[in-house]
């Protein structure tokens, strides 16, 4: 059964700290893995990542993938109030009109 | 362009109602999409449509049913509502061949009592 799995589902911090968000997959026919950030309402896209090793960025957002060992992370840097959101992890098969969804990282960035 | 959007935003139901929700998207995309995200549990894929005429299951199906007349709209529709379809409900689009580039709309939060 295809899956993704987001880790950890929820994270506390302060502004100013680094974190890092893990999804790890299991797809067949992988074809791209994808961020989302969603806060009150629809999820708006971050990253797409096809190929391992090449790091996105972002302002103080990053992201690399990792095909080998099946996994992604997405780093933020010098987190502010408003990086306080839902991170959606998606992966997109090849051949598949669909995508797989993460159940999510629940970020909480407090003054 | 308005993008995705969708109607109602806010709907309550009693047990064994019915209802349709209308996710009508201006981007001339080929695919569209319903979701129903529930607290701590993602976005779980209900149904989805490759073309006007065509409908799929996705990982959710049971309860609901689609129609996808006109390429421009997508309805999501429960025939006897019960408390478990209390959800958030999105609806998404994107172009033919991109599954990945997915605009979504504002959600519908469903209570059913």
């Amino acid at each position: 059964e295809d899956k993704v799995v987001q880790s950890p589902l929820s994270l506390v911090v302060h502004e100013g700290d680094t974190v890092t968000l893990n999804c790890s997959y299991e797809v067949t026919n992988f074809r791209s893995l994808l961020w989302y950030k969603q806060e009150k309402k629809a999820p708006t896209f971050l990253f797409m990542l096809t190929s391992s090793g090449i790091e996105k960025k972002s302002g103080r957002l990053s992201s690399i993938l990792d095909k080998k060992e099946l996994f992604s992370i997405l780093n933020i840097t010098a987190t502010q109030t408003g990086d306080s959101a839902v991170y959606l992890c998606a992966v997109e098969q090849g051949g598949s009109e669909k995508l797989v969804f993460g159940k999510g990282t629940k970020l909480t960035v407090n003054p | 362009n308005a993008g995705v959007t969708q109607t109602p935003k806010f709907r309550v139901l009693k047990t064994g109602q019915s209802m349709t929700l209308l996710c009508a998207q201006d981007m001339n995309h080929e695919y569209m999409y319903w979701y129903r995200q529930d607290p701590g549990m993602g976005l779980r894929l209900i149904h989805y449509s490759v073309g006007e005429g065509t409908t799929a299951k996705g990982e959710v199906p049971d309860g609901y049913n689609v129609s996808r007349l006109k390429k421009q709209n997508f309805l999501l529709g429960l025939e006897s509502a019960a408390p478990s379809q209390t959800s958030v409900y999105f609806c998404a689009s994107s172009p033919v061949g991109s599954s990945y580039e997915q605009y979504f709309g504002p959600g519908t939060r469903l209570t059913v009592t």
